[in-house]
């Protein structure tokens, strides 16, 4: 029962490298997310995709891309690394609308960023 | 717009007495509210949720949670704190968009 699984968990970037978080889930969910979180500011979600070929803008897109190629993976790409994306990166999954008062997430482990 | 908000950044409580971990929201028509909690170096697991019915929601871990919909709360309860309960809780609203958290609330239970 692996759930979401995120990798890698630990990464160190300088400014202006690129890289991808690669995102993956095992319970055929439709929905897929990309939060960050930083310390005070709880959780911000960058983007989201309603199934394969499908993905939208959250609060915070900018500085990141997504793809949707498979309902199994939601990989998120930084181009350019920047300081100010230090941060945790969640990837999660549900089962059920986005509108459905039944859309409990569940969450990766979670990858620790941090670019100097 | 939806929005979340937790009073309190840190909420201190011994061993055995009763807790209660604030939020309040704002969202247009009828909210879906749910109470997430995250141990450390771990994601988000799910604890309770509120869709409609019955104000009083039950959870995992002997958790609860009231429905307010006059005060726009939606306060996390456990009768009785285990030393086990700290860890950062966050609440969440759901309208018509994915879910919108609180900045999370650090709960300290202490032997």
């Amino acid at each position: 029962n692996a759930g979401v699984t995120q990798t890698p968990k630990f990464r160190i970037l300088k400014i202006g490298q690129s890289m991808t978080l690669q995102c993956a889930q095992d319970m055929n969910h439709n929905y897929m997310y990309w939060y960050r979180q930083d310390p005070g500011m709880g959780l911000k979600l960058i983007y989201y995709s309603v199934g394969a070929g499908i993905t939208d803008k959250g609060e915070v897109p900018n500085g990141y891309n997504v793809s949707r190629s498979t309902t199994e993976d939601f990989p998120l790409r930084l181009e350019l690394a920047a300081p100010s994306q230090t941060s945790v990166y969640f990837c999660a999954s549900s089962r059920d609308s986005i509108i459905s008062g039944a859309n409990v997430l569940t969450f990766g482990a979670g990858s620790r960023l941090t670019v100097l | 717009a939806q929005s979340v908000a937790q009073p309190e950044d840190q909420v201190n409580v011994a061993e055995g007495n009763p807790l209660t971990v604030k939020c309040t929201y704002s969202v247009s028509g009828n909210p879906y509210l749910f109470w997430y909690v995250q141990y450390p170096n771990r994601g988000l697991q799910f604890l309770l949720k509120y869709i409609t019915g019955d104000n009083l929601v039950k959870g995992s871990y002997g958790f609860e949670a009231e429905f307010n919909k006059s005060q726009t709360s939606f306060h996390l309860k456990k009768p009785s704190a285990l030393v086990s309960d700290s860890a950062l809780y966050f609440c969440a609203v759901s309208g018509n968009t994915p879910l919108v958290f609180g900045k999370g609330t650090r709960l300290s239970v202490i032997a």
